[in-house]
């Protein structure tokens, strides 16, 4: 079964820096999908990047960025110039093949931008 | 407004009363999903349903159960609910027929639920 694991349960970041979230899969699939997803306090869900499996070329969103290493199954989210909207959980999801449209969700980060 | 409304956003209930969240979508969308999310855990699959003729169970479907009777709608149905049901439900909705074909699932607000 494939599984989603998000080692770091809590980040924080300075306001205009740069932060890595983390992110590996297991799966036996060739062709998937991975997201990133956003939880504000809010608690709205609300997808940041998606990046296709097929794809080599990492994914860019604005100030979003993913660092896809197939080889490695790893998928972390890069934010550049974070700003306090950013503070949110985040979660990065596996699409699973097949015709499910079951969605792998991980653990969560949770981001703190700080002033 | 494209939206995904689920009622209600909070509840308190009793062990064993049943109890229905509703969700509506207005994106005509085929696909449809509920999570729960529990600290520590992320979100999990309950159900989904590729389109009104197919319902399918998720991860964790026990103690839950589901209805697609038209494209619009699909109610989360709990009809004894266990005090290991207290979580935070979602519903979720795409256009395609499998979530990757859009690449992107809309949420609903959530419906913070307790069951004592």
């Amino acid at each position: 079964a494939q599984t989603v694991t998000q080692s770091q349960p809590e980040m924080s970041v300075q306001e205009a820096e740069t932060v890595t979230l983390s992110c590996t899969y297991d799966t036996s699939e060739n062709n998937y999908y991975l997201f990133w997803y956003k939880q504000p306090p809010s608690r709205q869900m609300i997808l940041v990047i998606r990046q296709e499996a097929y794809k080599q070329q990492n994914a860019t969103e604005n100030r979003f960025s993913v660092n896809f290493q197939k080889a490695a199954k790893s998928f972390s989210l890069k934010i550049s110039d974070s700003q306090l909207g950013d503070t949110a959980m985040y979660f990065c999801a596996f699409l699973q093949g097949g015709n499910t449209g079951k969605l792998i969700f991980g653990q969560g980060t949770t981001l703190q931008v700080k002033p | 407004e494209a939206q995904v409304t689920q009622n209600p956003r909070y509840l308190i209930t009793v062990t064993g009363k049943k109890l229905t969240v509703t969700c509506s979508q207005n994106m005509n969308h085929e696909y449809m999903s509920w999570y729960r999310q529990d600290p520590g855990l992320g979100l999990r699959q309950i159900y989904y349903s590729m389109n009104v003729e197919v319902t399918d169970k998720g991860d964790v479907p026990e103690g839950y159960k589901v209805s697609r009777k038209e494209k619009r709608n699909f109610p989360l149905i709990l009809e004894s609910p266990s005090p290991n049901q207290t979580s935070l439900y979602f519903c979720a909705s795409s256009p395609g027929d499998r979530a990757g074909f859009t690449g992107e699932l809309f949420f609903g607000e959530g419906s913070r639920l307790t069951v004592l």
